[in-house]
């Protein structure tokens, strides 16, 4: 199966920074997802976003398909910004429809 | 609107019972997921519904494992005897479609959190 690696694993702001949070995959994928998982465990959906670039508020994100990475831009971060951030993504190929494949995740902590 | 919901929130069971994990997904969305999260790692993909059939159970770790959706609605997750490495939380999620063709954003319940004694 593809892999998913995340970076940074762990990062810490002071509140009002901004961030980018970086998702790289060894194979293609669609369906490319970002989600956050807050506190409580809820995953939240932030993008679907399986090439270019949309944004929602203080959240943005790129995917760059063909070099099988997307990004995410967090700015003016705010201390309910923290949590794990996921991305995730589908195999291009074969018959895995739908398996999504997680990273690691990204620990963000806003500070006051 | 209403989300994916999941039942038991919380189910707390000793090593060798059976337990059932209920999943109610978005009205409306044709395929449903199950996955599970150890704790600090991501969701791992468990076993994927179009309808009422299993179109992909290849996550599913051994035979203790099995669900099922007979109306294509909603699922249960069924695990036999259970042992104390299957604590984790258990997710549900569901989506539109789930074909390649297809736009399928899955949507996520809330999860059951199992500990297994």
């Amino acid at each position: 199966g593809i892999q998913v690696e995340q970076s940074p694993p762990d990062l810490i702001l002071q509140e009002g920074a901004n961030s980018t949070l970086r998702c790289n995959f060894s194979d293609s994928v669609n369906n490319l997802q970002w989600f956050h998982q807050n506190p409580w465990g809820q995953l939240i959906n932030l993008f679907y976003i399986p090439s270019g670039t949309k944004q929602n508020g203080r959240l943005s994100a790129t995917t760059v398909a063909t070099e099988r990475y997307s990004l995410l831009y967090i700015s003016s971060s705010q201390t309910t910004d923290s949590g794990v951030y996921f991305c995730a993504g589908r195999p291009a190929g074969g018959t895995s429809y739908g398996k999504l494949t997680f990273g690691q995740g990204t620990i963000l902590t806003v500070h006051p | 609107g209403a989300g994916v919901s999941q039942t038991p929130s919380n189910k707390v069971t000793e090593k060798g019972k059976y337990v059932e994990l209920r999943c109610d997904p978005i009205s409306g969305h044709t395929a449903l997921y199950w996955y599970r999260q150890s704790l600090g790692q991501g969701p791992e993909f468990l076993i994927y519904f179009q309808g009422t059939g299993a179109a992909d159970d290849s996550g599913l770790p051994n035979d203790r494992f099995f669900a099922v959706r007979p109306e294509g609605s909603v699922s249960t997750l069924k695990i036999q005897r259970t042992e104390r490495g299957d604590s984790a939380v258990y997710l549900c999620a569901s989506s539109l479609g789930g074909g390649t063709r297809y736009y399928n954003e899955q949507f996520f319940g809330p999860g059951t959190r199992l500990t297994v004694l």
